[in-house]
């Protein structure tokens, strides 16, 4: 059973454009979500988290929208860049459980320029 | 030091080789992690250490075995490995696992041969 899903496994943008990548997940335990970036035979990097205590998180050009009751959380990037091409993963981890992090399928955003 | 560093980066071992994955990080965090990642798929939780002690093994096959010598240091044992064993093996780390967020390292692109 996949508690955090990534309904999109790609997104195309056009540079200077917005970029919104999606994540949903079903377990109300979570407390915690982050965003991870990962490019190609790299690990991933932290990019940007919300508690759930909060709707929006902004830093820079990367804004984090939870939705609680939705069980949504959306990742905006504006203007997206071509250097913003990679694999983001949405991850969510509950204190009461031990904070372990689950992580999304991952969606491809390719920014073009 | 804000950097987790895995070595060797690459590694091709055959079915009967012994071999060992090593991370270390400098940051003071006391809670290492191993995940595992498949191509085109999410990072998959192996091990976990909190204070140099074994605290989550996710059902992993015996042929895969962790070992944390100091508050520093977290390896990985591989031996009898399966050709379906070639992933991209992540090690992680936090201040404690009752915090958020993770700083992964590059990881270790494993070919089992």
């Amino acid at each position: 059973d996949q508690q955090v899903k990534q309904n999109s496994p790609s997104l195309s943008v056009q540079e200077g454009r917005i970029s919104i990548l999606n994540c949903d997940y079903t377990n109300s335990m979570f407390d915690y979500f982050l965003w991870y970036k990962k490019y190609p035979a790299e690990g991933p990097t932290f990019l940007i988290s919300i508690s759930s205590i909060k709707d929006k998180n902004e830093d820079g050009r990367f804004t984090v929208f939870l939705n609680k009751s939705a069980k949504h959380l959306s990742l905006h990037i504006v203007p997206s860049q071509p250097g913003d091409s990679a694999v983001y993963f949405c991850a969510a981890n509950s204190y009461n459980a031990g904070n372990m992090l689950t992580f999304g399928g991952g969606t491809r955003l390719m920014v073009k320029p | 030091d804000t950097e987790v560093t895995q070595t060797p980066k690459h590694l091709v071992m055959g079915m009967t080789n012994k071999k060992s994955l090593k991370c270390e990080q400098h940051m003071g965090h006391r809670a290492m992690y191993w995940y595992k990642q498949k191509a085109k798929k999410p990072p998959e939780l192996m091990f976990v250490y909190s204070y140099e002690k074994l605290s989550i093994n996710e059902s992993v096959p015996s042929r895969f075995s962790p070992e944390c010598p100091n508050s520093s240091l977290l390896n990985l044992h591989l031996h009898a490995l399966q050709p379906e064993d070639s992933a991209l093996y992540l090690c992680a780390s936090s201040q404690t696992t009752g915090l958020p967020g993770y700083t992964f390292g590059s990881g270790t692109r494993l070919t089992v041969v």
